[in-house]
């Protein structure tokens, strides 16, 4: 099946510095890309929508100076955790799909974010 | 507006139980998807199930089955003698269907802890 992959797969950084993660379609183009943010013992959330070379939509609630999104290739998509706070800790994870008539979407492995 | 509802917060079994876990499900459109997803402790999503809004039949997969009710708006998944390696959370999700086939965002319960005992 396709895959999915995200980096790093863990993180910790001190509180005021940026963490990028990057999400990566392995052997498939990923026209629609989504970020999920989910916090422990709760549901996974959506934070935005992105589409290989537009802006990304986010959801309402979601500082978009604060979560960059990048969908620059196919391949690849990255979440930038700006100026981050210990409140950002929690587990991303994104998704992919190969767009048009595709009813499936393949989930990244995940990343967890510490923020000291 | 989409949204589901995994009533279960944390159900508990002991080996060889059969388990359900119930899932609700609220949607306008007349096409959609609905998954069940594991998540193990590693945090990986494990994708079980996609069924599509047209398609009631049950489905049974091993020791996994589903029962799909349109009239009831339920998508319910049952474990058939339970082990512990099926211990994790398990979310049920909901999505429209962009022109009829492609598949939009997913809407996710909030997921339900199951604990199997040995």
């Amino acid at each position: 099946g396709a895959v999915v992959s995200q980096h790093p797969s863990r993180v910790i950084c001190k509180s005021g510095t940026s963490v990028k993660i990057e999400c990566r379609s392995l052997d498939f183009q990923a026209t629609t890309m989504f970020w999920y943010r989910q916090f422990p013992k709760q549901s996974l959330m959506l934070m935005a929508t992105s589409n290989e070379g537009s802006k990304a939509t986010y959801e309402q609630g979601v500082e978009k100076d604060k979560f960059l999104i990048n969908h620059a290739s196919l391949t690849l998509s990255t979440l930038t955790v700006t100026s981050a706070h210990p409140e950002d800790s929690s587990f991303y994870i994104c998704s992919a799909t190969p767009g048009l008539a595709s009813d499936t979407q393949y989930f990244g492995p995940g990343t967890r974010l510490t923020v000291l | 507006a989409q949204k589901v509802t995994q009533a279960q917060t944390e159900i508990s079994v002991v080996e060889k139980e059969d388990v359900t876990l119930d899932c609700v499900y609220e949607t306008r459109d007349t096409t959609y998807y609905l998954f069940w997803y594991k998540q193990p402790p590693s945090g990986e999503l494990v994708f079980l199930i996609r069924r599509n809004s047209f398609d009631e039949q049950n489905e049974i997969s091993g020791r996994y089955s589903w029962n799909f009710q349109k009239s009831t708006s339920s998508f319910n998944f049952t474990i058939t003698a339970s082990q512990v390696v099926d211990s994790a959370v398990y979310f049920c999700a909901l999505s429209e269907a962009i022109g009829g086939s492609t598949l939009g965002r997913l809407y996710f319960g909030r997921g339900t802890q199951l604990t199997v005992w040995p």
